[in-house]
């Protein structure tokens, strides 16, 4: 099966600065890699995702990045704000099975 | 149009009692997951459903735990006899088909706690 590794489990950023958080998988056939916020006792929410014919895709201040044949995965977050605090999880489908990170604390300070 | 709806909301009970946890996908949606977060850890995929058929349980429990998706009504996970391992929050997700690039969208989740 699938294996997502997610790393760093936890980051500190000063408000402004930029968060980057990496992911690889093992499943080859994995083609759809989407990103989960998730906030403390809510549900996790789709932020972007990428799909396996693309390298790179942006929406204002995040942006992923996938290399397939590294099979890694990347989310960036330019100029963070405090409401971006929160637990982020990168996952990887293949057919339908979601496979998730262990999470990464984002935790920006003022 | 109503998300994905979960109750309920939080569930406590006694080693030894039975958990039923309910989940109405979106409007339009016949696929239905459910997925197992415990404290701290990621989510883990349970078990995927369409109407009437369970296609993958390949991440439940053998013993205790079964899922289903009737032709009418919500979608059920059932915990038999709960122990303390099992307390941890349940999410279910829907999709308007088979999730290869499309959105899986979550329910706000069932928290179990088992004391």
């Amino acid at each position: 099966g699938e294996n997502v590794e997610q790393h760093p489990s936890t980051l500190s950023v000063q408000e402004g600065d930029s968060a980057v958080i990496k992911c690889t998988y093992s499943d080859s056939a994995s083609n759809y890699f989407p990103w989960y916020k998730q906030e403390l006792g809510k549900r996790p929410q789709l932020i972007i995702d990428i799909r396996s014919n693309v390298g790179e895709k942006k929406d204002q201040r995040i942006a992923v990045t996938l290399n397939k044949t590294a099979k890694h995965f990347s989310l960036h977050i330019t100029e963070t704000q405090p409401e971006d605090s929160a637990v982020y999880f990168c996952a990887a489908i293949n057919d339908y099975k979601l496979s998730f990170g262990a999470g990464t604390t984002v935790t920006v300070r003022a | 149009n109503a998300g994905v709806m979960q109750n309920p909301r939080h569930l406590v009970r006694r080693r030894g009692q039975e958990a039923r946890l309910r989940c109405s996908p979106m409007k339009g949606h016949s696929h239905v997951y459910w997925y197992r977060q415990l404290p701290e850890e990621g989510l883990k995929f349970m078990v995927y459903l369409q109407k009437e058929n369970i296609i993958d349980e390949s991440g439940m429990p053998k013993e205790r735990f079964s899922a289903e998706f009737p032709k009418e009504g919500p979608s059920i996970l059932r915990i038999q006899q709960v122990v303390r391992g099992d307390s941890a929050a349940y999410f279910c997700a829907s999709s308007p088909g088979q999730s290869s690039y499309n959105e899986q969208f979550f329910g706000p989740g069932t928290r179990l706690t088992v004391l």
